[in-house]
C-alpha cells in the first residue's frame, strides 16, 4: 500500500518570505508519478506539477520550484517570495505505476499574510 | 472552454433519500473518477472508470454506485444516503486511459450534507 505524508497541517508566513511544504511518500513501486495540486479558498483543484520516478531532476517554474528525492522519498516544493494569493490547501499526491487510484497526501494549508 | 462540470453544487438530503450527483467532462478524456474530500483526510478515491462500460473501486467505494455509459458522463449515486456520506465530493478526468502519466482535471466540487 502507497502512503503520503504531509506532516505541516498549516504553515503561516509573510508575504515575500520563502516557504517549503514537505511531501514524504511510501511505495514499494519502482516506478511511481508524484503530484502537487493546488486548492484555493474557492474549492477547486489545480494541477501544478507531475514527477515520475524516474526523473529526479528539479524543478522550477517562476517562483515555484521542487526537489525530488529518491534517496529520502521526498517531493517537497518551495514557494519564493510568497504572495497572498499562494494562500491555498495544497496537496501531495502519488500513483503507482499501473495503478489508477492515486494517494493523496491529507494536504498542507498555506496562509500568506500581507 | 475545456471542463469538467459537476451538479449539484450544493446539496442537503435526508437520510435514505437517493440521489444523483452528475458529471460531464468535454475533452474527450477517457479516464474519470470519483473523490471525496473529508478535513484531515484528504481526497480519496470512489471509484474510477478506464472508458465507457468499464468502471472498478477505488478507496471508499462502499455506498456508492457509478456508471459509464457514455465517454464524456459519469454520474455518482447514492442509493440510500447516510450522514457519514456528508461531503465535499469532485469528480475528476484524464487523457489518457493510464491517468499516472497525465494531470487529473478536476470538477469544482460538490458539497452534500445528509441530515
Amino acid at each position: 500500500a502507497q502512503k503520503v505524508t504531509q506532516a505541516q497541517t498549516e504553515i503561516s508566513v509573510v508575504e515575500k518570505e520563502d516557504v517549503t511544504l514537505d511531501c514524504v511518500y511510501e511505495t514499494r513501486d519502482t516506478t511511481y508519478y508524484l503530484f502537487w495540486y493546488k486548492q484555493p479558498p474557492s474549492g477547486e483543484l489545480v494541477f501544478l506539477i507531475r514527477r515520475n520516478s524516474f526523473d529526479e531532476q528539479n524543478e522550477i517554474s517562476g517562483r515555484y520550484s521542487w526537489n525530488f528525492q529518491k534517496s529520502t522519498s521526498s517531493f517537497n516544493f518551495t514557494i519564493t517570495a510568497s504572495q497572498v494569493v499562494d494562500s491555498a490547501v495544497y496537496f501531495c499526491a502519488l500513483i503507482p505505476g499501473g495503478s489508477y487510484i492515486p494517494t493523496f497526501g491529507r494536504g498542507t494549508s498555506l496562509i500568506v499574510h500581507p | 472552454e475545456a471542463q469538467v462540470t459537476q451538479n449539484p453544487r450544493y446539496l442537503i438530503t435526508v437520510t435514505g433519500k437517493k440521489l444523483t450527483v452528475t458529471c460531464s467532462q468535454n475533452m474527450n478524456h477517457e479516464y474519470m473518477s470519483w473523490y471525496r474530500q473529508d478535513p484531515g483526510l484528504g481526497l480519496r478515491q470512489i471509484y474510477y472508470s478506464m472508458n465507457v462500460e468499464v468502471t472498478d473501486k477505488g478507496d471508499v467505494p462502499e455506498g456508492y454506485k457509478v456508471s459509464r455509459k457514455e465517454k464524456r458522463n459519469f454520474p455518482l449515486i447514492l442509493e440510500s444516503p447516510s450522514p457519514n456520506q456528508t461531503s465535499l465530493y469532485f469528480c475528476a478526468s484524464s487523457l489518457l486511459g493510464i491517468p499516472n502519466t497525465g494531470e487529473l482535471f478536476f470538477g469544482e466540487g460538490s458539497r452534500l450534507t445528509v441530515l
